[in-house]
């Protein structure tokens, strides 16, 4: 069974540093594309960002020079670490698996998700 | 950015009834189109790709159509499992993809 397990999530300062995982089951993440998406409270869905199997990054303007993304093949895990938080990255934090389709590619699975809270 | 645009953003409706949401581009997308169903506390599943092509397992009263700037969702007999929000992502621009802001569909 193809599975998404987030962690790491919880309460950090403003200012302050919190790393996010995706254990993947049932898939190689390193031969797909892989991608995190956010979701602040009652709001909508807000890309964050993607790694393409060849290992090419892109984040989101709003997230650019404070997250990065990375994989660790051997342990099939995706990673979001997040520097310099801020109250507005609060926000459950999706890892997705994403299906090529021509021109792009959208998510075909998704994590439970894991919530970050910015606060002091 | 290529911004998506939902209508309506709550929509009120019985069992059984036909309900049809719309999701407006900013510019041309082709026919990159997905739509997802959320419920409360749950991520997102995804229901069509390619603006019309249901995914497996999504119970075929899902449909989706358009091309270009304007797509629409419907549900041709709403169940009671489908009350959630509804979401539309645009593919065209990838990686930077866009979600509209979401319809809820209520019980009426």
């Amino acid at each position: 069974e193809v599975q998404l397990v987030e962690s790491g999530g919880g309460l950090v300062q403003p200012g302050g540093s919190l790393r996010l995982s995706c254990a993947a089951s049932g898939f190689t993440v390193s031969s797909n594309y892989m991608s995190w998406v956010r979701q602040a409270p009652g709001k909508g869905l807000e890309w964050v960002s993607v790694i393409y199997s060849g290992g090419s990054t892109y984040y989101a303007d709003s997230v650019k020079g404070r997250f990065t993304i990375s994989r660790h093949n051997s342990k099939n895990t995706l990673y979001l670490q997040m520097n310099s938080l801020r109250a507005e990255d609060t926000a459950v934090y999706y890892c997705a698996k994403l299906r090529s389709d021509g021109s792009g590619s959208y998510y075909n699975v998704w994590g439970q998700g894991t919530l970050v809270t910015v606060s002091s | 950015d290529i911004q998506m645009t939902q209508s309506p953003s709550t929509l009120s409706a019985s069992v059984g009834d036909r309900v049809t949401i719309t999701c407006r581009a900013s510019q041309s997308i082709s026919s990159w189109l997905a739509w997802y169903q959320q419920k409360p506390g749950k991520a997102p599943k995804l229901l069509i790709y390619k603006a019309s092509s249901l995914e497996s397992g999504v119970p075929s009263r899902f449909s989706g159509s358009g091309s270009g700037t304007e797509f629409t969702l419907t549900i041709s007999s709403l169940q009671p499992d489908d009350f959630a929000t509804y979401y539309c992502q645009q593919y065209n621009s990838y990686p930077w993809v866009t979600f509209g802001q979401g319809t809820k569909v209520e019980i009426k």
